[in-house]
Parts: structure tokens; C-alpha cells; sequence
């Protein structure tokens, strides 16, 4: 079976940072996938972890310890316009990735 | 870059009538695409995969004869919803993977959507 859990909804001041994190519990895996979508868009690529550790771009990073079966995607400096949908995934090879329900981001002022 | 386009954007059309989404990998071929749907505020709910030159493969609860889905070249694929409802109104979209990727490089690249409404 396959289980992905990520927190429903989280709120953040702007200017501040919020980490997002994704367990995952699958038969097979090859890396994670973290999206971003904003209401009434299709999903945009934010990052791929296949190693375990930190990756960083700009003001976005994510994390992943594929021994704990877990990940985090953390946002600095936050802007209003982060406010989204950050979608988990993971890629277990030749087959669709499988997504987490998503967690819904509100950055207030 | 990998760019996918959808088309149309959003369409409305009465029930009974079918209605065609194509999905375009732009700057890539694309042996696999997949059809996802998503209702508000929910989560995206895989449809099928679609594989160039062969059938599409549909997730359990799928209507294979409802959702038509044709993938006829590495950079086009097409879903047909045959007789649509208003219960068929959702938002429909498609992402591509690159063909020929290194295996640690599986990233699906997202089409912009179709929105659906069916009167």
C-alpha cells in the first residue's frame, strides 16, 4: 500500500518562514516531488529530492531522510503570493507520481 | 525548459454533447502522459495514463468508453469526455513526462488545465 500524509492547512505571518512536511510510507520509491498550486491553476515543479539532506533554491529548500520516510519543504521571507496548495509526491519509476492530499498555505500580513 | 500546453482553457457545453482536451508536450516528447481531474478544493485524482502508440491504462472507477483518451504521436495527447453531464463539470488536467529520461529524472510537467462545464 501506499500512505502520504501532509498537514491539511497552515497559516504563516509574511516575512516569515514555514516548513511543510510530507511522511510517506510506499512500496518503492525513488525520490520526492514537491509542487506548488495556486487556486484554479495546474500544479508548478518547486523541487526533487532523490538523496538524502538539504536542497536549496533561492527562497524555497527541501529536505528528505529516505531512512525516516520523510520530507519538508520550508519557504523564507514569505511573500502573500506563496499563499497555495503545496503538493507532496512521490516518484516510485515508471509509473504516475502519487500525490499527497496537499497542504493548503494562508500567508497573512 | 519543458512546456506543456492544454487546449481549450475552459469550455462549457450542454449536456449530451462530447468534448475534446488536447494536451501538448511543446519543447519535449513525451512517450507517457496522464489525465488528472480535480473538483474544488480537493486533491488531483489521477484519471489514466496515456502511452504513445498503445492503450491508455485507466485508474479503478474510471469509464474507459466515457473518458476517451488517444495518444497518437510522442507530443500529443487528446481526452474525450463522450456524453458529458453536469456531474462530468470539473477541472481537467494533463502532465508529461520526458521521454528518454535518466531514471532519477521523473519529473511530470503540468498542462494548464481545462475547466469543464457541462449545463
Amino acid at each position: 500500500g501506499q500512505n502520504i500524509d501532509q498537514p491539511t492547512e497552515m497559516t504563516a505571518t509574511e516575512g516569515a518562514i514555514v516548513q511543510i512536511n510530507c511522511t510517506y510510507q510506499t512500496s518503492g520509491f525513488n525520490g520526492l516531488f514537491w509542487y506548488q498550486q495556486h487556486a484554479g491553476e495546474a500544479p508548478t515543479f518547486l523541487s526533487y529530492n532523490v538523496l538524502d539532506g538539504l536542497e536549496e533554491k533561492g527562497r524555497f529548500s527541501s529536505f528528505l531522510s529516505r531512512s525516516k520516510g520523510y520530507s519538508y519543504l520550508l519557504l523564507k521571507e514569505l511573500q502573500m503570493k506563496d499563499s497555495a496548495s503545496y503538493l507532496c509526491a512521490v516518484s516510485k519509476g515508471n509509473t504516475p507520481l502519487v500525490f499527497g492530499k496537499g497542504t493548503r498555505l494562508s500567508v497573512i500580513a | 525548459g519543458a512546456v506543456v500546453s492544454q487546449h481549450p482553457s475552459r469550455v462549457i457545453c450542454k449536456s449530451g454533447t462530447s468534448v475534446k482536451i488536447e494536451c501538448r508536450s511543446l519543447d519535449f516528447q513525451a512517450t507517457t502522459m496522464f489525465w488528472y481531474r480535480q473538483f474544488p478544493k480537493q486533491s488531483l485524482m489521477l484519471m489514466a495514463t496515456s502511452n504513445e502508440g498503445s492503450k491508455a491504462t485507466y485508474e479503478q472507477g474510471v469509464e474507459k468508453d466515457k473518458f476517451l483518451i488517444n495518444h497518437a504521436s510522442l507530443t500529443l495527447s487528446t481526452l474525450t469526455v463522450t456524453s458529458a453531464h453536469p456531474e462530468d463539470s470539473s477541472f481537467y488536467i494533463c502532465s508529461a513526462r520526458r521521454t528518454g529520461s535518466q531514471i532519477w529524472e521523473e519529473t511530470q510537467y503540468f498542462g494548464p488545465g481545462t475547466r469543464l462545464l457541462v449545463l
